[in-house]
């Protein structure tokens, strides 16, 4: 049984660039969140999908957009990125009807120059 | 507001009983989560509680929760090298339309760190 998984692992990209991350879900589940962790900080909730919608949104600007597909699978997208976009990427499933748990993926390090 | 915090760093002995302890504000937090993240990895869901609950047990892992004084805290049993991460304390509850979401308020995390 497949856990979360995220591609790319490593990226470096440079300030004004744009980033395209992936996530596929947990086998089963149909609900992807998005967070961003920046060094020495907790993870932060950018926004969550179901349904191929945007159900909520954390703080963030327009910048960040995302979309999941019909087969759940989910990708985040930056826009002109700023050096403060560094972070770790992590991307969670979980079942709708089961929403107490939510199992992380290994996360994208995201590097901006 | 939504705010979780934690002390930022704890050191014990091998074998001796680790306790991490986490604060929260919002009242209608309906679960509270202990993850474990290793250094470069994502994050590892360790247990969690309802807030109905006041305690959970789990092998090695004890769980208490203080819902009068929004306090929460994780013990582990026999702590071992093994442990040595950061742990988060999270808290969920029913956000966006219509409570339709769970989204999850992390703390900054405690670092524990484990001497042989």
């Amino acid at each position: 049984d497949a856990g979360v998984t995220q591609s790319p692992t490593h990226l470096i990209k440079t300030r004004g660039q744009q980033v395209t991350l992936r996530c596929s879900p947990k086998s089963g589940h149909d609900t992807v969140s998005w967070y961003q962790q920046a060094l020495g900080q907790g993870p932060q909730f950018i926004f969550q999908y179901y349904e191929e919608e945007e159900r909520q949104r954390g703080n963030f600007p327009d910048r960040f957009s995302g979309h999941q597909f019909p087969n759940y699978s989910s990708e985040l997208n930056v826009n002109a990125l700023l050096l403060g976009d560094s972070a770790l990427y992590l991307c969670a499933s979980s079942l709708r009807q089961v929403q107490e748990t939510q199992y992380f993926g290994p996360g994208t390090r995201l590097l901006v120059l | 507001g939504e705010d979780v915090e934690q002390s930022l760093f704890l050191s014990v002995r091998e074998g001796d009983s680790s306790v991490i302890n986490c604060t929260y504000t919002d009242s209608s937090s309906t679960y509270l989560y202990w993850y474990k993240q290793e250094p470069g990895a994502g994050l590892q869901l360790l247990t969690y509680i309802f807030s109905n609950m006041d305690m959970k047990q789990d092998q090695r892992l004890t769980v208490l929760l203080n819902k009068k004084d929004k306090h929460l805290s994780l013990r582990i049993a026999d702590t071992q090298t093994g442990d040595s991460a950061i742990y988060f304390c999270a808290e969920s509850g029913l956000y966006g339309r219509g409570g339709a979401t769970n989204k999850l308020i992390f703390g900054t995390g405690t670092l524990l760190a484990v001497q042989p």
